[in-house]
C-alpha cells in the first residue's frame, strides 16, 4: 500500500536560518506531489506542485522554494526564514488521477 | 479560476443533533469536489467526494454531501454528530480532466460538538 512520510513534526527556527522539510511517498512511483501551508484562519494555501523529477510549480511567490531529487521525493527549503513563515506546512500526493489526494501527518513551523 | 467559499467559519452544535457545513464554488469549468476533515495538529483526511454519477454521495463517519450543479453548492451534511466529530471541515474543488493540477481549499470550517 502507498504512505507518505513528512518530517520533522514539529520544528522552530530563527529568522533568517535555513529550512528544509522532506516529503517522501511510497509504494508508487511518478505521483504528483503538492506542498501546502496552513495559516491560522487562511485554509490551504497551495505553495508548490510538481508532475515528475525536476518539474516545479509554483503557485505563491514567495520566499520559499521546493525541489524534486527523485521521483517520490519533494523537498520544500528556504534559505532564509522570515516571521511570517511560521505555519503548518503539509505534503500530498495524488496518482495523477482524480481520486482525491493523500496528506502527510503535516510539520509545524513556528519562526522565532 | 476556480474558487471555493464555505458559508461558515465556525458552527457549533451540541450531540445528537445534524448538521450541514455549506460550501459554494465557483469555476468556468466543470469539476470534482472534496470534502477532507483535520483534526488537531494532523493531516487532511478524505470524508468523501464527487467525480461523476449520483450527486448524493456518502462517506466516512457516516457524512454525506450531495452535488447541486444549479447552485454550485456541495454542501456536508450528518444527521447525528458525535463529540468525536469536532473537528475542522474542508472543501475543495479541482478541475475536471486536468491530471496535476492541485485542489483549490476554502478557508475551512471549525465543527464544534458538545454534550
Amino acid at each position: 500500500s502507498q504512505t507518505i512520510h513528512q518530517w520533522p513534526a514539529t520544528l522552530v527556527q530563527p529568522v533568517g536560518s535555513p529550512l528544509s522539510l522532506e516529503c517522501t511517498v511510497e509504494g508508487t512511483s511518478n505521483p504528483n506531489l503538492y506542498w501546502y501551508r496552513q495559516a491560522a484562519g487562511r485554509g490551504l494555501q497551495l505553495l508548490f506542485y510538481s508532475v515528475g523529477i525536476g518539474q516545479i510549480s509554483s503557485e505563491v511567490p514567495q520566499n520559499l522554494s521546493a525541489s524534486r531529487p527523485q521521483d517520490r521525493q519533494f523537498i520544500l527549503s528556504s534559505k532564509k526564514l522570515l516571521l511570517s513563515d511560521s505555519g503548518f506546512y503539509l505534503c500530498a500526493w495524488t496518482p495523477g488521477g482524480f481520486g482525491g489526494y493523500t496528506f502527510g501527518s503535516g510539520t509545524r513551523l513556528t519562526v522565532v | 479560476a476556480q474558487s471555493v467559499t464555505q458559508l461558515d467559519s465556525q458552527v457549533p452544535v451540541f450531540e445528537e443533533a445534524p448538521v450541514e457545513l455549506r460550501c459554494n464554488y465557483s469555476s468556468s469549468v466543470s469539476v470534482y469536489l472534496f470534502w477532507y476533515v483535520q483534526y488537531p495538529n494532523q493531516g487532511l483526511q478524505l470524508l468523501l467526494k464527487y467525480l461523476s454519477g449520483s450527486t448524493l454521495v456518502k462517506g466516512i463517519n457516516g457524512f454525506e454531501a450531495e452535488f447541486n450543479k444549479s447552485q454550485t453548492s456541495f454542501h456536508l451534511r450528518k444527521p447525528s454528530v458525535h463529540i468525536s466529530d469536532t473537528a475542522e471541515y474542508f472543501c475543495a474543488v479541482s478541475e475536471r480532466n486536468q491530471a496535476g493540477t492541485a485542489l483549490i481549499f476554502g478557508k475551512g470550517t471549525t465543527l464544534s460538538v458538545s454534550s
